[in-house]
């Protein structure tokens, strides 16, 4: 079974402060999300990558970057926290055109 | 515009009764994938059920069903005879071809709440 797991599930930090919130894979997948859940907005994309180096804008990229350092680990960076990117961050994985793995998520407070 | 769209916030259903949540897409590309996930109290998502575009029955998975009707570009799910641990948010989402990266795309969500 694919196991995707998220460094934290919940944190709390300051406006301002740099943010890194990782992700690591079990399965040798190619494909690695980012995700951000809202109420009432469902998810919607931040960045994905298809391969290690590699990354690609989703539909919601300002404010955040990430890096894919090796296959197994995908990051998402908050340069500069703000109180706007309080939200829940998911982590998801797949292979080829499969259905998505998604790890447990974080709950991001910045206050 | 929205490419998937569910308009139902919420939802309330009698246990053992069947339950259908709404999904309808919008894709010029004859290929996609329709999926549905479930995300409870608890955060994880699951994944349900997936209907390809060219697939040409109904899929299903236990209780779940999904009535596919393409001309009107649905893709409703259907939870036959519904438990209390149904109780959970439940996403559609598309992967179709639009800039070539066959990304994920999710719905707003429904909140079905099934009662005793």
């Amino acid at each position: 079974d694919v196991k995707v797991t998220q460094s934290s599930r919940y944190l709390v930090k300051r406006t301002g402060e740099k943010v890194f919130l990782e992700c690591v894979q079990d399965m040798d997948h190619e494909n690695m999300f980012w995700y951000r859940q809202d109420p009432g907005l469902g998810l919607r994309l931040i960045y994905f990558s298809y391969d290690v180096k590699m990354k690609e804008k989703g539909d919601i990229p300002e404010g955040y970057s990430v890096s894919r350092e090796k296959k197994e680990r995908f990051s998402l960076i908050l340069e500069s926290a703000s109180t706007n990117q309080t939200s829940m961050y998911l982590c998801a994985t797949r292979e080829y055109n499969s259905p998505l793995h998604f790890g447990n998520g974080t709950r991001l407070t910045v206050t | 515009a929205q490419k998937i769209t569910q308009t139902q916030p919420g939802m309330f259903v009698q246990e053992k009764e069947a339950v259908t949540l709404d999904c309808t897409y919008d894709t010029s590309d004859p290929s996609y994938g329709l999926f549905w996930y479930k995300q409870p109290s608890s955060g994880e998502m699951i994944f349900l059920i997936y209907q390809g575009s060219y697939d040409q029955q109904n899929a299903t998975e236990g209780r779940y069903s999904l009535n596919f009707q393409k001309a009107r570009k649905s893709a409703n799910l259907v939870i036959s005879a519904s438990q209390l641990g149904d109780s959970a948010m439940y996403f559609c989402a598309m992967r179709d071809g639009s800039g070539g990266s066959y990304i994920p795309t999710f719905g707003r969500g429904t909140s079905l709440i099934v009662h005793p």
